[in-house]
């Protein structure tokens, strides 16, 4: 099955600053790698996603990359707010079409 | 608000008992899946169900189980409880099977004591 490995596990970065979580995976055969935000005591909520067709796709402040020969994709944030201060997981959708999912990233915001 | 929803949103029970979550999928996803997720943890797969059937199962232990009914709504049976099953319980919907976009539901906050 899908292996999904997230780095780092903590990111602490000052206000304004960019921010840069990365994310290998071992099935080739994965083409979907979504990226999800989790509040404290919420539910993870989709924020960006690409498909194996795709090599960037951006949203205002934050942008996703994938190399698939490289099997790795990374998120990134820039301008960072004191509302980006969550938890992150990338996942990717494998040859078994299940979901799984990073460990997470904690991302802390300073002001 | 996602669309999918989950009871119940509490529950606390005691070592060795039974309980039931619930999830509704958002209107249209025939896909349900259910994840733990412990404290400082992160989402752990359970299992899968597409249409009623059990498409995809992860680290689901032997005292869980879970199905998929006719209306597509979904039950996760805890069973044996352990102080160590306290957890976060997220029960997710999709469109198809896992290359669509999943949505989680609020979760079940489920405390053994």
């Amino acid at each position: 099955g899908e292996n999904v490995e997230q780095h780092p596990s903590t990111l602490s970065v000052q206000e304004g600053d960019s921010a840069v979580i990365k994310c290998t995976y071992s099935d080739s055969a994965s083409n979907y790698f979504p990226w999800y935000k989790q509040e404290l005591g919420k539910r993870p909520q989709l924020i960006i996603d690409i498909r194996s067709n795709v090599g960037e796709k951006k949203d205002q402040r934050i942008a996703v990359t994938l190399n698939k020969t490289a099997k790795h994709f990374s998120l990134h944030i820039t301008e960072t707010q004191p509302e980006d201060s969550a938890v992150y997981f990338c996942a990717a959708s494998g040859g078994d079409y299940k979901l799984s999912f990073g460990a997470g990233t904690t991302v802390t915001v300073r002001a | 608000d996602s669309g999918v929803t989950q009871t119940p949103k509490h529950l606390i029970t005691a070592t060795g008992q039974r309980v039931t979550l619930r999830c509704s999928p958002r209107s249209g996803d025939l896909s349900v899946y259910w994840y733990q997720q412990s404290l400082d943890q992160g989402l752990q797969f359970l299992i899968q169900y597409y249409n009623g059937e059990e498409r995809a199962k992860g680290n689901i232990l032997e005292r869980f189980s879970a199905q998929q009914f006719p209306d597509l709504h979904s039950e996760l049976n805890l069973s044996s409880l352990e102080l160590g099953d306290s957890a976060l319980y997220f029960c997710a919907s999709s469109e198809g099977t896992g290359r669509n976009t999943i949505y989680f539901g609020e979760g079940s906050w489920l405390t053994v004591v």
